[in-house]
């Protein structure tokens, strides 16, 4: 079952802004992480922040995790027309190894 | 490295046929492979976890008589769609990992139309 919801559902910013998007989800996690997925194509890895870290940097990434508000945030900085994509977070149960995806957010950079 | 590689890309079927597709780890072995089922605009879907030499693991609400899911190496996992039916049209997108690894490795998805 879906446990995470993303905000917006969709976002539309002009290339150099930056973009933030917001997950959050219901059960105790493990980890969480970032996917980004180009339309009609599988999803690529972007970023893991483990249940005991706030706060992790890759590039022009900036995740945030807040176990207490069960809540995690997506910065990109920046943006470029190829950051164009659907972003999904998903969350791992403690007990297992599947995932679980938030809705997603489609993110459209104008140039 | 953890290239993960499905086939075919895209596939058209007439309705009542099977449709069988293919997951493999090109650069690893997968001691877990995921299969996932995505609509148009949503998110995707956990269909059935498998790992490989044992029997998958079906989410609930999903039939394992009619999503075929074998994993008899470390590096290739099939799901066969039995007797497709037009509502099986969806993008399948598998991915693999392997003990301990908690990031999953995605295919490229496959697109199933069933007329």
């Amino acid at each position: 079952s879906q446990q995470g919801e993303e905000d917006p559902q969709a976002l539309s910013i002009q290339e150099g802004e930056n973009a933030t998007m917001n997950c959050s989800y219901k059960t105790s996690i493990n980890n969480l992480q970032w996917y980004r997925q180009n339309s009609g194509r599988g999803l690529v890895h972007l970023i893991l922040i483990r249940s005991n870290e706030r706060e992790k940097h890759s590039g022009r990434l900036r995740v945030t995790l807040d176990t207490s508000k069960k809540s995690s945030s997506l910065l990109i900085t920046a943006s470029r027309a190829a950051d164009t994509a659907s972003y999904f977070c998903a969350t791992d149960a403690r007990d297992g190894n599947k995932l679980v995806f938030g809705a997603g957010t489609i993110l459209r950079v104008k140039s | 490295g953890a290239v993960v590689s499905q086939h075919p890309s895209r596939v058209i079927c007439k309705s009542g046929t099977s449709v069988k597709i293919e997951c493999r780890s090109l650069d690893f072995q997968a001691t877990t492979m995921f299969w996932y089922r995505q609509f148009p605009k949503q998110s995707l879907m956990l269909m059935a976890t498998s790992n490989e030499g044992s029997k998958a693991t079906y989410e609930q609400g999903v039939e394992k008589d009619k999503f075929l899911i074998n994993h008899a190496s470390l590096t290739l996992s099939t799901l066969t769609v039995t007797s497709a039916h037009p509502e099986d049209s969806s993008f399948y997108i598998c991915s693999a990992s392997w003990t301990g690894k908690k990031t999953q490795y995605f295919g490229p998805g496959t697109r199933l139309l069933v007329l």
